[in-house]
C-alpha cells in the first residue's frame, strides 16, 4: 500500500525557515517524480514544486522561485521542502504527492497523496 | 502559464440528481486533465485522469468529458459522500500543473 505521510510543520514567524519531510513507502521511491501542493486555509490548491526520481532536475512555482528548495534522499524514501523567507501568504497545508505513471503515455494527475502537514507564518 | 476556469464556483444540487461542473482551459490542453474530490480536513483525491479515465476504485456514476479546452465531470445520481469541492487540474505543462479555483457542490 502506497503511503506518504508529512512532518515538519509549526509555527514560525516572518523571515524564518521549516523544513518539511514526506516518507514514502509501498513503492520503489526513488523512479518516481515527487511533488509539493500546498492549500491556504479555505483557499485552492496550489502546485509549488516537483523533483525527478534522481533529484535533478527540480521546477518551482514562481511564488517559490528563490525561497523554496525541494530535495529528496533515496536511500531514506524521504522528501524535503525547505522553506526559508517565510511570508504570512505561505501559511497553508503541504502535501506530497505522488504522480500517476502510465509507461505509453508518461506522468499525469496526482494519485496517491500524504494527510498534509500545516504551516503557519505568523507574528 | 495555463489558466484553469471552473464554473459555477457553488452548485445546489439534490441526492439522487444528475451534477455537472464545468472547466475551462486558456489554451488547448487535448485531454490531459484530471478531477479531485477533498473533502473538509482530507487530501484531494483523484477520480479522473486523461479527461475521461477513472481512478482506481471510483464509482461508474463519475465520468469525465471533454478535449481541447472544454471540460465536464457529470456525477450521475449523487450519493449523500458526493458533497464536497471538486478541482480540475491539468497536466499539459507538466510538471508545472495548474488547478482550478474549485466548485463546491452542495446539498439542495
Amino acid at each position: 500500500e502506497v503511503q506518504l505521510v508529512e512532518s515538519g510543520g509549526g509555527l514560525v514567524q516572518p523571515g524564518e525557515s521549516l523544513r518539511l519531510s514526506c516518507l514514502a513507502s509501498g513503492f520503489t521511491f526513488r523512479t518516481y517524480t515527487m511533488t509539493w501542493v500546498r492549500q491556504a486555509p479555505g483557499r485552492g490548491l496550489e502546485w509549488v514544486s516537483t523533483i525527478s526520481g534522481s533529484g535533478s532536475p527540480t521546477y518551482y512555482a514562481d511564488s517559490a522561485k528563490g525561497r523554496f528548495t525541494v530535495s529528496r534522499d533515496n536511500s531514506k524514501s524521504t522528501l524535503y521542502l525547505q522553506l526559508n523567507s517565510l511570508r504570512v501568504e505561505d501559511s497553508a497545508v503541504y502535501y506530497c504527492a505522488r504522480p500517476y505513471y502510465d509507461s505509453l503515455t508518461g506522468y499525469s494527475n496526482l494519485d496517491y497523496w500524504g494527510q498534509g502537514t500545516l504551516v503557519t507564518v505568523s507574528s | 502559464d495555463i489558466a484553469m476556469t471552473q464554473s459555477p464556483t457553488t452548485l445546489s444540487v439534490s441526492p439522487g440528481e444528475r451534477a455537472t461542473l464545468s472547466c475551462r482551459a486558456s489554451q488547448d490542453i487535448s485531454t490531459k486533465i484530471g478531477w479531485y474530490q477533498q473533502k473538509p480536513g482530507q487530501a484531494p483525491r483523484l477520480l479522473i485522469y486523461a479527461a475521461s479515465t477513472r481512478a482506481t476504485g471510483i464509482p461508474a456514476r463519475f465520468s469525465g468529458s471533454g478535449s481541447g479546452t472544454e471540460f465536464t465531470l457529470t456525477i450521475s445520481s449523487l450519493q449523500s459522500e458526493d458533497f464536497a469541492v471538486y478541482y480540475c487540474q491539468q497536466y499539459h505543462n507538466w510538471p508545472l500543473y495548474t488547478f482550478g479555483q474549485g466548485t463546491k457542490l452542495e446539498i439542495k
